[in-house]
């Protein structure tokens, strides 16, 4: 059974860091690309970061670009997201999803996510 | 701002169809994934490239493309289908992923 478990959220204040971790089991973690998604309360989908699955190609949403970073441990079955100079509009629930190839034009999907973890930007 | 616009809401009487539709430039070089969420949960993938359902997926979801507009239709709605549903592609640029605002379906 795949699973994805995101763990590390909190609340903190603005201009703090916080690393978010996705423990994935039930398949091959190296041969997938994998992506942080994220959803401000009561707000849409917005995709975050991404990250080839060997780990050599990120991606990074505007709003985050210079201050997140992607990083995966494939002998731990891990992603990873190291946050940076956090700001209110960076309170959400991170998730993290598997990619199966996001980037070609045949479409590329998002097949399975984790729960989510929640971070709270705040004074 | 969102590359991809989809209308916020969208009603649909129990037993009918109805069609979600995605705009964006992007559209026109890259197929549309689309998701649905329920309250309190992740969402899952319903529909993704051409026209695809992955296992699970009730066949009366299905993809379209035309342009630079990805449309989902569900054929024969049912009040499990009342959910948010938000499409999912490139962007313009190539190198960046964005999703549609979403659109919160109810089913009456």
């Amino acid at each position: 059974e795949v699973q994805l478990v995101e763990s590390g959220g909190g609340l903190l204040q603005p201009g703090g860091s916080l690393r978010l971790s996705c423990a994935v089991s039930g398949f091959t973690f190296n041969s997938y690309e994998m992506s942080w998604v994220r959803q401000a309360p009561g707000k849409g989908l917005e995709w975050v970061s991404y990250i080839s699955s060997g780990g050599n190609t990120m991606y990074y949403a505007d709003s985050v670009e210079g201050r997140f970073t992607i990083s995966r441990d494939n002998a731990k079955n891990s992603l990873y997201l190291q946050m940076n100079s956090l700001r209110a509009e960076d309170t959400a629930v991170y998730y993290c999803a598997r990619g199966i190839q996001l980037w070609t034009t045949f479409g590329g999907y998002f097949d399975y996510w984790g729960q989510g973890t929640l971070v709270t930007v705040s004074s | 701002s969102s590359e991809l616009t989809q209308d916020p809401a969208v009603s649909v009487a129990l037993g009918q169809t109805v069609r979600i539709t995605c705009q964006g430039d992007s559209l026109r070089s890259y197929y549309a994934s689309w998701y649905q969420q329920k309250p309190g949960q992740a969402p899952i993938v319903v529909i993704y490239g051409k026209n695809n359902r992955p296992s699970g997926i009730p066949d009366r979801f299905s993809g379209s493309s035309s342009g630079n507009t990805a449309s989902l239709t569900i054929s024969g709605a049912q009040a499990e289908d009342e959910a948010d549903y938000y499409c999912n592609s490139r962007d313009s640029s190539g190198n960046h992923l964005v999703f549609g605002g979403g659109t919160k379906l109810t089913v009456l």
